[in-house]
């Protein structure tokens, strides 16, 4: 199956900072990449997502960017405030129901 | 919508006890998932229903867990019996199938098993 690595597990950054994860992925058949965001006793939601013919996607001061060459793909935050803090992961599938989860990335925007 | 609703909230079992987690998804949605979150594993899935129907149960980790999806608005799962290394997180995710992508997780229910 799938198998997606996520890095780093953790990060703090200055209010204002942008802040980048990155994840990797081993199947070349995955076509569809979200990110998740996990808020402290809360389940994940979806923030963003790519498909494969796709290779960047903004929204706001989010975006994401695929390299399928590569197989890695990036979450992009920039100008971070207090309320970007949580638990951010990525997913990778090549079957959008059934998602291949990183290991998390607990993000810390400091005031 | 009310969103993916999930009970209970905590749930707190001593070990050897059947535990019952119940979930309902978003009206319209055809698929229905279960994870379980851990620190140790992340996040895994453990089984996902379309149209009430279980297609992929291979994450179930043993005969000990069960998932039942007797309607398009209900779904359960089970633990009978319950061990102390069960104690996780479980999350109730829907997503409609229908060119959308997005799972909509619920609040998840935390299980401690003593």
């Amino acid at each position: 199956g799938e198998n997606v690595e996520q890095h780093p597990s953790t990060l703090s950054v200055q209010e204002g900072d942008s802040a980048v994860i990155k994840c990797t992925y081993s199947d070349s058949a995955s076509n569809y990449f979200p990110w998740y965001k996990q808020e402290l006793g809360k389940g994940p939601q979806l923030i963003i997502d790519i498909r494969s013919n796709v290779g960047e996607k903004k929204d706001q001061r989010i975006a994401v960017t695929l390299n399928k060459t590569a197989k890695h793909f990036s979450l992009h935050i920039t100008e971070t405030q207090p309320e970007d803090s949580a638990v951010y992961f990525c997913a990778a599938t090549p079957r959008a129901n059934n998602l291949f989860f990183g290991t998390g990335t607990r993000l810390t925007v400091i005031p | 919508d009310a969103g993916v609703i999930q009970s209970p909230r905590h749930e707190v079992t001593e070990m050897g006890q059947e535990v019952t987690l119940r979930c309902k998804p978003i009206s319209g949605h055809d698929y229905l998932f279960w994870y379980r979150q851990t620190m140790m594993r992340g996040l895994e899935l453990l089984i996902y229903f379309n149209n009430n129907v279980p297609i992929d149960d291979s994450g179930m980790p043993e005969d000990r867990f069960s998932a039942k999806m007797p309607n398009a608005s209900f779904s359960t799962l089970k633990i009978q019996p319950s061990e102390p290394r069960d104690s996780a997180v479980y999350f109730c995710a829907s997503m409609s199938g229908q060119g959308s992508y997005e799972q909509y997780f619920g609040p998840g229910t935390r299980l401690t098993v003593t």
